[in-house]
């Protein structure tokens, strides 16, 4: 089975702290993405990576960063956390651009 | 560019009765088609796709979508509802070319199964 992890479930932290966001897939997969979700919006690709090193921005990369040192692992970064985002973070993996996404259980961000 | 709409934002729908959850997509290219379930409190868990071939897909769990391409919708439907079908569902869709990454979602609709 296909495994997704993220480092943790729920996360609370304050204005201006900066947040790492951790997540890791187990089977070799060439892609990775970070998504956040909230209610009434769906889920918004934040950025992702297709391979390691590599990034691309999604739809709202403004500020959040992205590392991807190896293969397995993917971070989501936020430099100066802001209230706006207190969000859910999705984490997915895919072992080719035509391939299914797998999502890990999330993370739950508050910042105050 | 794609988008995805998703028309019903909560359906509320009595235990055995049949359901309709609706999306319709806009797109300028060719596209794959998902739908994912997530259950209260975890990640999104593909239910089924349309990558090609019949345009009526099943999940293993009682569910089946079809592709229209001349309306753009891919309806997700269910004959009879469980309690455990309680869960918010998500369509996707994705572009079919080479490097086509992104995946882009509908807003969700909480599907609510009442005893």
């Amino acid at each position: 089975d296909v495994k997704v992890t993220q480092s943790s479930r729920y996360l609370v932290k304050r204005t201006g702290e900066k947040v790492f966001l951790e997540c890791v897939q187990d089977m070799d997969h060439e892609n990775m993405f970070w998504y956040r979700q909230d209610p009434g919006l769906g889920l918004r690709l934040i950025y992702f990576s297709y391979d390691v090193k590599m990034k691309e921005k999604g739809d709202i990369p403004e500020g959040y960063s992205v590392s991807r040192e190896k293969k397995e692992r993917f971070s989501l970064i936020l430099e100066s956390a802001s209230t706006n985002q207190t969000s859910m973070y999705l984490c997915a993996s895919s072992l080719g651009w035509g391939a299914e996404q797998f999502f890990g259980p999330g993370t739950r961000l508050t910042v105050l | 560019a794609q988008s995805v709409t998703q028309l019903d934002s909560q359906v509320p729908v009595f235990e055995e009765a049949p359901v309709e959850l609706r999306c319709n997509y806009s797109s300028s290219v060719s596209v794959y088609l998902f739908w994912y379930v997530q259950y209260p409190n975890q990640g999104l868990q593909l239910l089924l796709k349309y990558l090609s071939g019949s345009t009526l897909v099943e999940s293993i769990n009682g569910f089946e979508a079809e592709f229209n391409k001349s309306q753009t919708s891919f309806h997700l439907r269910k004959p009879s509802v469980h309690i455990s079908d309680t869960a918010e569902y998500f369509c996707a869709v994705r572009g079919t070319g080479a490097g086509s990454y992104q995946l882009t979602f509908g807003k969700g609709t909480k599907l609510s199964v009442i005893p």
